[in-house]
């Protein structure tokens, strides 16, 4: 069965700083990876999506990046701001049969602090 | 507006009584799904709909029943309530045309079980 864990479950920055939240899979054989974001009372928003033969994935100050054989991906945020202070989740989507499920793990709520 | 729209956005109800929650989307996707997020917890599906004869029990569907009653609505419903139904419920499509086939999800039911 799959498991995804995040961490850090909470992270508090001053704003501008460069930050890192990481997402492990305990199973490799994924489709694509995904990062979203959760803000309160707006549901999930996809950020970004890599597929499995991808590396990484850009946009804007946001740069995800996925290593499938040790079953790690990182999302990198550049000169954090206010603004990006959420929940971000990460789900792995299986290759095979029951490639519509994803498997998400429990979010790193994050906190940017002017 | 929104693409995936759910009703009623909050809800506060009492153990054994039947409660139905709505999505409906005006994405055109044929594929829906219904999952369950707990606090510090990552979601969980509960049912999914590839079109609207198709539908297939998710992780967690006891308790729950839901109707596809047209492509754009699919529906969710809890027969008997009970306190550990309380959740925060979330609807999202797809479309597997689309070759990632993000899932885009609706803002979200919160509920309450007394």
């Amino acid at each position: 069965k799959q498991e995804v864990t995040q961490i850090p479950a909470a992270l508090s920055v001053p704003e501008g700083e460069n930050l890192v939240l990481n997402c492990s899979f305990t199973d490799s054989a994924i489709y694509n990876l995904q990062w979203f974001r959760q803000d309160p009372g707006k549901g999930l928003t996809s950020l970004l999506l890599i597929q499995s033969s991808q590396r990484e994935q850009t946009s804007g100050r946001l740069n995800a990046s996925l290593d499938k054989s040790s079953g790690r991906s990182t999302l990198y945020i550049a000169a954090s701001q206010p603004g990006d202070s959420a929940t971000y989740l990460c789900a792995v989507r299986p290759s095979g049969g029951s490639n519509y499920k994803l498997t998400f793990g429990k979010g790193t709520l994050l906190t940017v602090n002017p | 507006d929104a693409d995936v729209t759910q009703t009623p956005r909050n809800r506060i109800t009492k153990t054994g009584k039947r409660i139905m929650l709505e999505c409906s989307q005006t994405k055109g996707h044929d594929r829906m799904y219904w999952y369950r997020q707990d606090p510090g917890l990552g979601l969980q599906l509960i049912y999914y709909s590839f079109d609207v004869k198709d539908i297939n029990k998710g992780e967690i569907s006891d308790g729950y029943s839901v109707s596809r009653q047209a492509q754009a609505k699919f529906s969710l419903s809890l027969e008997s309530a009970i306190p550990n139904q309380t959740a925060l419920y979330f609807c999202a499509t797809s479309d597997p045309r689309e070759g990632a086939e993000t899932q885009y999800f609706g803002p979200g039911t919160r509920l309450l079980v007394l």
